[in-house]
């Protein structure tokens, strides 16, 4: 059974420091990761993906995938305490659709 | 750019009932998937329709099911409700097997 694992926290970490977040995967087949974040009684949000290993940039976040040790990770530069939410690592595999989910890590920036 | 819309945003429904959700996905997107996510836990994959066809299922029971419509617009139906079906259904769009993108949920409540 495809596993996601991730640490439910909650990781508290002071307004402008480094938020890391991290996840690992059981299927070595899997190619496609995604982070999501999700405030307290909404829906998902897409916020970074990952294909490759190495890392990806995007503003404050970067992700990044090491296929050999199945991990990835997510970090929030800058953290603002508009970042506190629950972040939900996916991950999707060759020849399928779907997206298996960890049960997310929730951080808390305080002001 | 319309996002993906769900109705409605909340239900109740007692036991042994039938419900039907409903989505419409992100303009230009032609799949559809189902989620659901209890409390506390990330979102499980109920199932992905293309072309008005299931393409892939997840670990859910005969008593969920659903369609696709020529517009992409999607319907999930439950029968026979049980207590444990009360949870967050959500839908995600995808243009195929792109990035899935979720619409605000419905809060499903089984008394």
């Amino acid at each position: 059974q495809k596993e996601v694992e991730q640490n439910s926290g909650p990781l508290s970490v002071p307004e402008g420091a480094i938020a890391s977040l991290n996840c690992t995967y059981s299927d070595r087949g899997s190619q496609s990761f995604f982070w999501y974040r999700q405030y307290s009684g909404k829906s998902p949000e897409l916020i970074m993906f990952i294909y490759s290993n190495g890392d990806k940039e995007d503003g404050r976040f970067t992700a990044q995938l090491n296929k050999a040790s199945q991990y990835v990770s997510l970090l929030i530069r800058d953290s603002q305490p508009s970042d506190s939410a629950t972040y939900l690592c996916a991950v999707s595999g060759a020849g399928s659709y779907q997206l298996t989910f960890g049960k997310g890590t929730k951080l808390s920036v305080i002001p | 750019d319309a996002g993906v819309t769900q109705s409605p945003t909340h239900l109740i429904k007692t036991r042994g009932q039938q419900v039907t959700l409903r989505c419409s996905p992100k303009s230009g997107h032609d799949t559809v998937s189902w989620y659901q996510q209890a409390l506390g836990q990330g979102p499980q994959f109920i199932f992905q329709y293309y072309e008005e066809e299931e393409r892939q299922r997840g670990n859910f029971p005969d008593r969920f099911s659903g369609h696709q419509f020529p517009n992409y617009s999607s319907e999930l139906n439950v029968n026979a409700l049980l207590l444990g079906d009360s949870a967050l259904y959500l839908c995600a769009s995808s243009l195929g097997v792109g990035e899935q993108f979720f619409g605000p949920g419905t809060r499903l409540t089984v008394l």
